[in-house]
């Protein structure tokens, strides 16, 4: 399973943007990017997903390198609810077993 | 979107006893649902996956008799910890998909905190 490696941990003020990167370099061309984040004693919540294409959803945006070595998760304006492990995992066709990394603990600061 | 959902949310047990943890797909079939493990401070450890009408398959260093998984029907997956040591408190998490509603994620429970004393 391709490895992906993200900061620890994040912090971001309120209102504010936040990017959160991803990187993947040993991404195979089938391989879509997906992003999930943990609350506190909750499970894992679909966040947004792509294969080579920007993705925007009501939550965020996903934006993708032209090589798809990283990708960038776009929380537009933080909300102190946004706070979370932020999960990239990179998932095969045909399936739906996941491997989790250490994920970025962000910090949301009022 | 999906849901799926697992019961009990908590549970505390004495230590030899076993434990069963219910994992259900709501409002679609799952033929594959997958079990993880979490420890505090810790990511989710992928355990084992749980397919509908056959065995299970364990991923390495899990103990398939200790973990006993059962999946007997498409929205129905349990996992039944047995023989329950302290060092098997922790949070339990179940996902599945469902791949003819939606898009290519998984869903997940909302988990199950077991502490065993």
């Amino acid at each position: 399973d391709a490895k992906t490696t993200q900061p620890n941990s994040m912090e971001s003020n309120e209102e504010e943007p936040v990017h959160l990167p991803c990187n993947h370099s040993t991404i195979s061309g089938t391989d879509y990017i997906h992003w999930y984040r943990q609350l506190p004693s909750q499970g894992p919540e679909y966040v947004i997903h792509g294969l080579t294409s920007n993705v925007n959803n009501r939550m965020a945006s996903l934006a993708i390198a032209e090589d798809r070595k990283s990708s960038t998760l776009i929380l537009h304006r933080a909300t102190l609810r946004d706070a979370a492990v932020y999960y990239c995992i990179l998932k095969g066709p045909g399936t739906y077993k996941y491997i989790f990394g250490t994920g970025t603990r962000l910090k949301v600061l009022a | 979107g999906a849901v799926v959902s697992q019961h009990p949310s908590w549970v505390i047990c004495k230590s030899g006893t076993s434990v069963k943890i219910e994992c259900r797909s709501l409002d679609f079939q799952a033929t594959t649902m997958f079990w993880y493990r979490q420890f505090p401070k810790q990511s989710l450890m992928l355990m084992a996956t749980s397919n509908e009408g056959s065995k299970a398959t364990y991923e390495q260093g899990v103990e398939k008799d200790k973990f006993l998984i059962n999946h007997a029907s498409l929205t129905l997956s349990t996992l039944t910890v047995t023989s329950a040591h302290p060092e098997d408190s922790s949070f339990y998490i179940c996902s599945a998909s469902a791949p003819d509603r939606v898009g290519t994620e998984a869903f997940f429970g909302q988990g199950t905190r077991l502490t065993v004393v």
